[in-house]
């Protein structure tokens, strides 16, 4: 069964850092794509970043560029979202999700997610 | 970027409606959409990929159709269970983008 496990949410100030972390178990992670995507209080869904298996290729929204940085840890069946320079708008739940290793589909299974608080 | 417009934003239905919801794509994506399910403090779940394609598991009242820059999710008998909120999401190019959402409510 596939499980993705995020940690490392919690309340930080405005300027502050904060480290996600998933872990992943029940599938062949160093095989996988992976994503975080994060939701902000009562509103929609906003993909952050994703990681290519090995880490070749690495994308960010533009609202994150230059402040968070992915990375993942295949030994350690980890992935990780550091993010710097925190500011308000970034308070949301952030999921770690996985892309299936088919091109033709989206983002197939969810972590459960942790919320960033981002407040003074 | 693409954008997702996704709607509508909200709809009210009752118990065996049949629901339809639309994402229109400001350019073409060929059939890289996928839909999702969320209820309140859950993940979301993946109910149809490849525009059409449903989910293993996911019940056979719901369907996905569309190609190019207009998709739809249809409900055809709406159950107690599928109150809830919906997104597509585009795949055909960075950055990935979610539809704003449809929240299905009970009438």
């Amino acid at each position: 069964e596939v499980q993705l496990v995020e940690s490392g949410g919690g309340l930080v100030k405005p300027g502050g850092s904060l480290r996600l972390s998933c872990a992943a178990s029940g599938f062949t992670f160093s095989s996988y794509s992976m994503n975080w995507v994060r939701q902000a209080p009562g509103k929609g869904l906003e993909w952050v970043s994703s990681i290519s298996s090995s880490s070749s290729y690495i994308y960010y929204a533009d609202s994150v560029k230059g402040r968070f940085t992915i990375s993942r840890d295949n030994a350690k069946n980890s992935l990780y979202l550091q993010m710097n320079s925190l500011r308000a708008e970034d308070t949301a739940v952030y999921y770690c999700a996985r892309d299936p290793n088919d091109e033709r589909q989206p983002i197939d299974y969810w972590g459960q997610g942790t919320l960033v608080t981002v407040s003074s | 970027d693409i954008q997702m417009t996704q709607s509508p934003s909200s709809l009210s239905a009752s118990v065996g409606d049949r629901v339809t919801i639309t994402c229109r794509a400001s350019q073409g994506i060929r059939n890289d959409l996928g839909w999702y399910q969320q209820k309140p403090g859950k993940a979301p779940k993946r109910l149809i990929y490849a525009a059409s394609s449903l989910q293993s598991g996911v019940p056979s009242r719901f369907s996905g159709s569309g190609s190019g820059t207009e998709f739809t999710l249809t409900i055809s008998s709406l159950q107690p269970e599928d109150f809830a909120t919906y997104y597509c999401l585009q795949h055909n190019s960075y950055p990935p983008v979610f539809g704003g959402g449809t929240k299905v409510e009970i009438k």
